[in-house]
Order: C-alpha cells, then sequence, then structure tokens
C-alpha cells in the first residue's frame, strides 16, 4: 500500500545551517505529495506541495522537488532561522481519497 | 476566515465510557476529515466527508468509531466504550474539494483524549 517514509529526528541545527529533511514515498502512479509543519502549540499548516514529477515547490525559503524517479521530496533550506523549529510532516496524496503523512522530523535551530 | 476548531480541547475519560467530539470547518469547504495522532507519530487518517456523504473510512476505524455530517456543515466523531489505547490526539481538517488529488487541508488544534 501507499506510504511515506521520512528522515527521523530530532535535529538541531545552528542559526544559518543548512537543511534537508529526507522523505520517500512508495505508491503507484503520480501522487500529490505536501510538506506541513507545526509549530509549538498550534496546528499543522501547509507548508509547499507539488502534484506533478519534477515540480519544485517553495515557501518561506522552503524548496521540495517531486522526483519521480527517487520516489522522493526531500525539504531544503538554505539557512535556517529559530523561528523554523518546529516538527515538520511529509505528506502523500494518492487518489484524493486517501492520505498518508510521515512521522515527522522535529527540527530546532540554536542562535 | 476562522479556521477549523474543534471541542472540546481536552477529554479525560474513564475507560468504557463514550465520548463526543465536534469540529467545525471553515464554512465554504465541502470536505472534512478526520484524523489521529499518537505521540510520535505522523496523523493516521481515520474518514471523510464530502458534504455529508462519508466518502471513506481507513480500517483503523473500528465499530466503537462512528462519524457523522448530518447537514455538510460540522462534524461529530464519536467513540463508544472507549479503551486506553484510543488515548490520542483526535485531528479534524476541511479543504474545499474540486474532486482531484493535491487540495490542501486546512486543520484544526485538535482534541487530546486521555483514557483512564
Amino acid at each position: 500500500g501507499d506510504s511515506v517514509t521520512q528522515m527521523e529526528g530530532p535535529v538541531t541545527l545552528s542559526e544559518e545551517a543548512f537543511l534537508t529533511i529526507n522523505c520517500t514515498y512508495t505508491a503507484t502512479g503520480y501522487p500529490s505529495l505536501f510538506w506541513y509543519v507545526q509549530y509549538p502549540g498550534e496546528g499543522l499548516q501547509l507548508l509547499l506541495k507539488d502534484t506533478k514529477a519534477d515540480d519544485k515547490g517553495s515557501n518561506k525559503g522552503f524548496e521540495a522537488t517531486y522526483r519521480k524517479e527517487t520516489t522522493s521530496f526531500h525539504l531544503e533550506k538554505g539557512s535556517v532561522q529559530v523561528s523554523d523549529s518546529a516538527v515538520y510532516f511529509c505528506a502523500l496524496d494518492h487518489t484524493g481519497n486517501q492520505f498518508y503523512f510521515g512521522t515527522g522530523t522535529s527540527l530546532t535551530v540554536i542562535p | 476566515d476562522t479556521g477549523v476548531s474543534q471541542d472540546p480541547r481536552h477529554k479525560i475519560t474513564k475507560r468504557g465510557q463514550n465520548v463526543t467530539f465536534r469540529c467545525d470547518p471553515i464554512s465554504e469547504h465541502n470536505r472534512l476529515y478526520w484524523y489521529r495522532q499518537t505521540l510520535g507519530q505522523g496523523p493516521e487518517f481515520l474518514t471523510y466527508f464530502q458534504n455529508e456523504a462519508q466518502l471513506e473510512k481507513s480500517r483503523l476505524l473500528s465499530d466503537r468509531f462512528s462519524a457523522e455530517r448530518p447537514k455538510g456543515s460540522f462534524s461529530t466523531l464519536e467513540i463508544q466504550r472507549t479503551e486506553q489505547g484510543d488515548s490520542a490526539m483526535y485531528l479534524c481538517a476541511s479543504s474545499l474539494s474540486f474532486g482531484s488529488s493535491g487540495e490542501t487541508q486546512y486543520f484544526g488544534p485538535g482534541t487530546r483524549l486521555l483514557v483512564l
């Protein structure tokens, strides 16, 4: 069945460091892929998404490229800030009827 | 746009009791989703509604769980005869769907259930 595998955390980085959080998926065809973020004390919110292979989604300095050949959707940011400290979830929507989330990766950015 | 709201935010109950949670979606959204999230895990899909119709149910949704969305607006999730394993955060989300995949879901703050 469909699934999402996400890099385990927690991840601790210094401010301005480069961030990568790996996400790979298992699904037939071309699912839609998402990154959701959960800031402390808040609900999940969409960070970015891609619905087509080879697309690159971006938001708030974060980027992720939908790579069909490696079934991956890794999240990257060139220079993290303390305010980026949160839990990041990779997610998949295959048919519009089934939705799968990864286990989440906790990021702490220290000044 | 007041966002997705859930009530109550916290619920403590004894094993064997029934509990009911409410979700109010964003007003123009036609889809409403329920998820369960346990500590250290991502949200697990339970079910979703398109307007008042319940279109998909996960195998996680045992016969002790029932969800309704009677008028296509708010939804309730009831758990009967609660068990300690039901302790989790129950998340509601809504979206404006045109029938394809890739639509953004907007999440509520969740209801945290503790079964003693």
